[in-house]
């Protein structure tokens, strides 16, 4: 059975400040990796979809990477703001369209 | 991306009635629609799984009688909580998947408070 990781559970910054998220997963047969921002009461925000064949997407300030073979991924943000708080969820899919694995979330803070 | 919307946003109900979700994929057509509840500081639960015009594949646990799901459209799925507890006061969020996106997008939310 796949398990998602994230660590950690929560990260407080100062804004500007460059840092970066992990996701690990047991399973390492996956079709894609996604990271997604929920805002408080919100639903999901997709930022990045990695497939398995991919090293890295990016997108703006955001990086993601992915090493299959290790079961890892990271979510790099670059100059961090107080915009940018919010929880980050990482999630892994198996096969195509099948269902998606969500890790707990980092809940992160850009203080001003 | 794709759009999909769910309405309503926020419910607030009597214990023991029902209450329906609605989730529409906007300008796709989905195949594929998830139903997932979170609570409070969690993550997502995957609830059930429902592809157009089949029955539902509910996760372990899930109590199908009560968490009744129809997807009889490309663009349609209704989640019904049926008979209503305080204990099903939750944030229930659909996604919808198609044959031209290789991703789940999703919709943003439903707040079910039962009183």
């Amino acid at each position: 059975k796949q398990e998602v990781t994230q660590i950690p559970a929560a990260l407080s910054v100062p804004e500007g400040e460059n840092l970066v998220l992990n996701c690990s997963f047991t399973d390492s047969a996956i079709y894609n990796l996604q990271w997604f921002r929920q805002d408080p009461g919100k639903g999901l925000t997709s930022l990045l979809l990695i497939q398995s064949s991919q090293r890295e997407q990016t997108s703006g300030r955001l990086n993601a990477s992915l090493d299959k073979s290790s079961g890892r991924s990271t979510l790099y943000i670059a100059a961090s703001q107080p915009g940018d708080s919010a929880t980050y969820l990482c999630a892994v899919r198996e096969t195509s369209g099948s269902r998606l694995t969500f890790g707990e979330g980092t809940q992160l803070t850009v203080n001003p | 991306g794709a759009v999909v919307s769910q309405h309503p946003s926020r419910v607030i109900c009597k214990s023991g009635t029902s209450v329906k979700i609605e989730c529409r994929s906007l300008d796709f057509q989905a195949t594929t629609m998830f139903w997932y509840r979170q609570f409070p500081k969690q993550s997502l639960m995957l609830m059930a799984t429902s592809n157009e015009g089949s029955k539902a594949t509910y996760e372990q646990g899930v109590e199908k009688d009560k968490f009744l799901i129809n997807h009889a459209s490309l663009t349609l799925s209704t989640l019904t909580v049926t008979s209503a507890h305080p204990e099903d006061s939750s944030f229930y969020i659909c996604s919808a998947s198609g044959q031209v996106y290789n991703e789940q997008f999703f919709g943003p939310g439903t707040r079910l408070t039962v009183l």
